[in-house]
């Protein structure tokens, strides 16, 4: 069966301090993989897709970076966070057209 | 661009009762799939129904079903029999065809409250 996981499920770091998040998927192969962000109450913002290794498109621009190497692997990075960055971020994925798109469990950030 | 519209960002309803939940769309291609994923207070993201544009019934999965109206670019969800543990955030998505895999955008999201 197919699953994603990312980690950690939650984090504390100072402003200016760098950040990884990652996630992996399991049980299937050249997935289109996602990074969205979710401020409280608010709606999914997309910040990263990718739909192969080292095919990274980037929607807002800022201070995070994405990097996806190997095929079921999904990084989000930062050299410097900054207040603004604090959220919940969701990895996701699907394969193929139409079908179903599954969610990691989540990555709560503050930025103190 | 494909934009996506939920323009109720609360909605409440009460136990036993029916509630819909709109959500508009905007594109200009052809076939396209559209999802409505709900996201309790645990924020795990779960699928409630999916449509493929090119097929014209509405789809249904128990109490959930959709009006697919693909002129209109409308996707409304509604939920017969309203339990307690609807009770979440509700985000219509659109996922395009475009491309080799497709890319996906959602909506705002409609927070749901079912009253006892």
């Amino acid at each position: 069966s197919q699953t994603i996981h990312q980690w950690p499920a939650t984090l504390v770091q100072p402003v200016g301090s760098p950040l990884s998040l990652e996630c992996t998927v399991e049980g299937t192969s050249n997935p289109n993989l996602y990074w969205y962000r979710q401020a409280a109450g608010r709606g999914l913002q997309l910040l990263f897709y990718s739909v192969g290794i080292g095919q990274i498109s980037s929607e807002v621009p800022q201070n995070l970076s994405a990097s996806r190497p190997q095929d079921r692997q999904f990084i989000l990075s930062s050299k410097k966070l900054l207040l603004s960055d604090s959220g919940f971020y969701l990895c996701a994925f699907h394969r193929g057209l139409g079908n179903t798109i599954y969610f990691g469990e989540g990555s709560w950030l503050t930025v103190v | 661009a494909q934009t996506v519209t939920q323009s109720q960002p609360e909605m409440s309803v009460q136990e036993a009762e029916t509630v819909t939940l709109s959500c508009t769309y905007d594109t200009s291609e052809n076939n396209y799939y559209l999802f409505w994923y709900k996201q309790p207070p645990s924020r795990q993201m779960i699928l409630v129904i999916r449509q493929e544009a090119y097929k014209q019934q509405n789809a249904t999965e128990n109490r959930f079903s959709v009006n697919f109206q693909k002129a209109a670019k409308s996707f409304s969800l509604k939920i017969s029999d309203s339990q307690l543990g609807d009770t979440a955030m509700y985000f219509c998505a659109f996922m395009s065809s475009w491309g080799s895999q497709g890319n996906l955008i959602f909506g705002k999201g409609t927070k749901l409250s079912v009253k006892p």
